[in-house]
């Protein structure tokens, strides 16, 4: 199965800072990389596909970016609702696998 | 809306058997292929089955083949995963998501399993 590293495992941050979530994968992965969002009690929601293809609906401020093993979640300037859990997520070879999450906490 | 609102969920002890369901609605379900994913605090999220529009493929997670069954009702937008040898490892919210391209692009709220004695 293929692993997917995020880091850092968690962070703090102000409104208006600019985040950014780094994703690994144990092999390259081309571009098959999603992100989540996730808040307490609530389902995931998908943020980016394809590593950098922004899903209808979802704020400009997030952007994803790599291909290979390498990625990146970059939230330009936080917003209060954005203090949420982010997880990624490889679509290269079944079994689909997530990271283990970056929770994005108040600072 | 279109949703997923997933159900069944409860305590129940080891060696015990359990359905989840997950009803769909505001979209044409039989159009996509559907998955269960459950989450728990020490191993994350984690892919548990998936089944073909029609129902005639089915995949499972090593660690659930041949005690979980998947199966649907296109009829009635239903999604079904039939647990049984329950084991505490098996502890976690299960969640029904909608297969999108090469992304789960719908999920649902989950529902809680415990084994536990």
């Amino acid at each position: 199965d293929i692993q997917m590293t995020q880091s850092p495992s968690s962070l703090s941050a102000s409104v208006g800072a600019r985040v950014t979530i780094a994703c690994r994968a144990s092999q390259s992965i081309s571009t098959y990389l999603n992100w989540y969002q996730q808040k307490p009690g609530k389902a995931p929601k998908l943020l980016i596909y394809a590593a950098s293809s922004l899903q209808s609906g979802v704020p400009s401020r997030f952007s994803g970016s790599g291909s290979g093993t390498d990625f990146t979640l970059t939230i330009s300037s936080l917003q209060p609702e954005d203090f949420a859990t982010y997880y990624c997520q490889q679509s290269y070879n079944p079994p689909w696998t997530f990271g283990q999450g970056t929770k994005v906490e108040i600072k | 809306e279109v949703q997923l609102v997933e159900s069944g969920g409860d305590l129940v002890q080891p060696g015990g058997s359990l359905r989840l369901s997950c009803a769909a609605s505001g979209f044409t379900f039989s159009n996509y292929w559907m998955n269960w994913v459950r989450q728990t605090p020490g191993k994350g999220l984690e892919w548990v089955a998936n089944i073909k529009q029609d129902g005639s493929e089915k995949y499972y997670v090593d660690s659930v083949r041949g005690r979980f069954t998947i199966s649907r009702d296109n009829a009635e937008n239903s999604l079904y995963m039939h647990m049984n040898s329950l084991r505490a490892e098996d502890t976690a919210v299960y969640y029904c998501a909608r297969l999108g391209d090469w992304n789960y692009d719908l999920w649902g709220r989950g529902t809680l399993v415990t084994v536990s004695s």
